[in-house]
C-alpha cells in the first residue's frame, strides 16, 4: 500500500518554541492530507484539512494561529505548533487520501511531541 | 458525517473468532464503511471497507446488513498482536474532503 512519512517521530521542546512536524506521502501525490491530535486513552481528533496550493481547512475549536499548515506541494504537508506550551504535548498523526475505486486513507506513524 | 458507537473494550482468547459490532444509525446513501486497525503510539491501519453485504480480505471479514445501520468487523483466530483498538468509520468516498471523523473505537485485548 501506499506509504505516509512523518518527522520526527519524537520531539521534545521548551515551552515557548515552535516546532514544525513534516507528513510526506513517499509514493503517491496528495492533493489533501489531514492532520490529528491523539491524547493518551483517547481516540484520533481532526485538527484540520490541509488543502495543496490553498489554506487549509480548521475544524472548529482549534485555533489557525497556534497550529500552522503549509501543504506547498502535492507530497508534503507541514504542521508547526507555535509557541508550543505542554498542554499542547500530544500525538500528532498525519493521513492523506488516494483516490482509487476504492477509498482508503493512509496514516503517518505519527509524532510525538512533549512540551516541557 | 455519520457518528458511530461500537464498544468501549472487548476481551477474548487466541484462536478465537472476534466480532465487533458498530452502529451507524444516520450512514447516508453515499457512505462507505471502513475499519481501522491502531496500535499504541503508532498510525491507523486500514483494516477493510464495504458498502453492502459481506466484504471479506486476507485479515477480516465485514458484514453490513441491508439497512446498514450497522456493521460488523469480524476478526478469525485471533492472536496475541491482535490486541489494539479497532475503529469504525463511515464517509462519502467522493465527498469534497473525505476527512474521517474517529469515534471512541473498540480497545480489543486478547489473552493466551
Amino acid at each position: 500500500g501506499a506509504v505516509v512519512s512523518q518527522h520526527p517521530s519524537r520531539v521534545i521542546c521548551k515551552s515557548g518554541t515552535s516546532v514544525k512536524i513534516e507528513c510526506r506521502s513517499l509514493d503517491f501525490q496528495a492533493t489533501t492530507m489531514f492532520w490529528y491530535r491523539q491524547f493518551p486513552k483517547q481516540s484520533l481528533m481532526l485538527m484540520a484539512t490541509s488543502n495543496e496550493g490553498s489554506k487549509a481547512t480548521y475544524e472548529q475549536g482549534v485555533e489557525k494561529d497556534k497550529f500552522l499548515i503549509n501543504h506547498a506541494s502535492l507530497t508534503l504537508s507541514t504542521l508547526t505548533v507555535t509557541s508550543a506550551h505542554p498542554e499542547d504535548s500530544s500525538f500528532y498523526i498525519c493521513s492523506a487520501n488516494i483516490r482509487t475505486g476504492k477509498y482508503e486513507q493512509f496514516f503517518g506513524p505519527g509524532t510525538r511531541l512533549t512540551v516541557l | 458525517l455519520a457518528k458511530t458507537t461500537q464498544p468501549v473494550s472487548m476481551d477474548s482468547y487466541e484462536g478465537q473468532e472476534v466480532n465487533i459490532t458498530c452502529s451507524h444509525n444516520n450512514i447516508a446513501t453515499n457512505d462507505y464503511i471502513t475499519w481501522y486497525q491502531q496500535f499504541p503510539s503508532q498510525g491507523p491501519r486500514f483494516i477493510i471497507q464495504g458498502y453492502k453485504t459481506k466484504v471479506t480480505n486476507e485479515v477480516a471479514s465485514l458484514f453490513i446488513p441491508a439497512d446498514r445501520k450497522s456493521s460488523t468487523l469480524s476478526l478469525p483466530r485471533v492472536s496475541l498482536s491482535d490486541t489494539a483498538v479497532y475503529y469504525c468509520l463511515v464517509g462519502d468516498p467522493g465527498g469534497a474532503t473525505n476527512k474521517l471523523i474517529f469515534g471512541t473505537g473498540t480497545l480489543l485485548a486478547v489473552q493466551p
